[in-house]
């Protein structure tokens, strides 16, 4: 069965702080992996995609890191702001097919000062 | 560029009352579209998708149905609103590039059946 999960389910921290938030998947046959920021009230912006031969992506503040043997992902925000503040969503790609995304729970995120 | 609209942003209806949410896109051709529902605190579920005018998916059983009468138009509709109903709702639109499906999300809508 297709599956993302997403660890954890929320996170406080304090601005200025590093945070991991962690993406376990079951999809097959992979295709991509991508991390979304929602911002609350607002639709999923992309922060990062990678393929199968990619095992790190960054923009900005966010890293993204694949590991398609143990179908792992992990995104490290470094230095966190306010507006950093949003839900993190892992979405999995299979191959082929206009309906073929499975989507994380998500991870709240909350910076505080 | 390609841009997404939808609207309204927010909505209160009476629970047996009719919806219609719009989506329109714009600067792309033939794109994929859907229609997906975020519950409080929950994930991203799909409701319908369309791959061309008049062609509709439906993922789930439910109240609601959808419709494309234009390439880049996609509407969601309801005869009777259900307390259920009540979430936000994300159009997107997406392409098949080399297998890959990349999907873009419009800014949602609000709704509250009360």
């Amino acid at each position: 069965k297709n599956q993302v999960e997403q660890s954890p389910q929320s996170l406080i921290i304090l601005e200025g702080k590093n945070c991991t938030l962690q993406c376990n998947y079951t999809v097959s046959p992979f295709s991509n992996l991508r991390w979304y920021k929602q911002d609350t009230g607002r639709g999923p912006v992309s922060l990062t995609i990678m393929t199968f031969s990619e095992n790190t992506k960054s923009n900005g503040r966010y890293t993204a890191t694949l590991d398609a043997d143990t179908k792992q992902s992990s995104l490290h925000i470094t230095a966190s702001q306010l507006s950093d503040s949003a839900s993190y969503i892992c979405v999995v790609s299979a191959w082929g097919g206009a309906n073929n995304l499975f989507f994380g729970t998500g991870t709240r995120l909350t910076v505080i000062p | 560029s390609q841009t997404i609209h939808q609207w309204p942003a927010t909505l209160v209806q009476p629970v047996g009352s009719p919806l219609s949410l719009e989506c329109t896109v714009e600067g792309t051709s033939n794109p994929n579209l859907y229609w997906y529902r975020q519950a409080a605190g929950r994930g991203l579920q799909l409701l319908f998708y369309s791959v061309g005018i008049g062609q509709i998916s439906s993922e789930v059983p439910q109240n609601l149905s959808a419709s494309r009468p234009q390439d880049r138009q996609f509407i969601l509709s309801s005869k009777k609103l259900l307390l259920s109903d009540s979430g936000f709702y994300l159009c997107a639109w997406g392409v098949l590039v080399g297998g890959n499906n990349e999907q873009f999300f419009g800014p949602g809508t609000r709704l509250t059946v009360l």
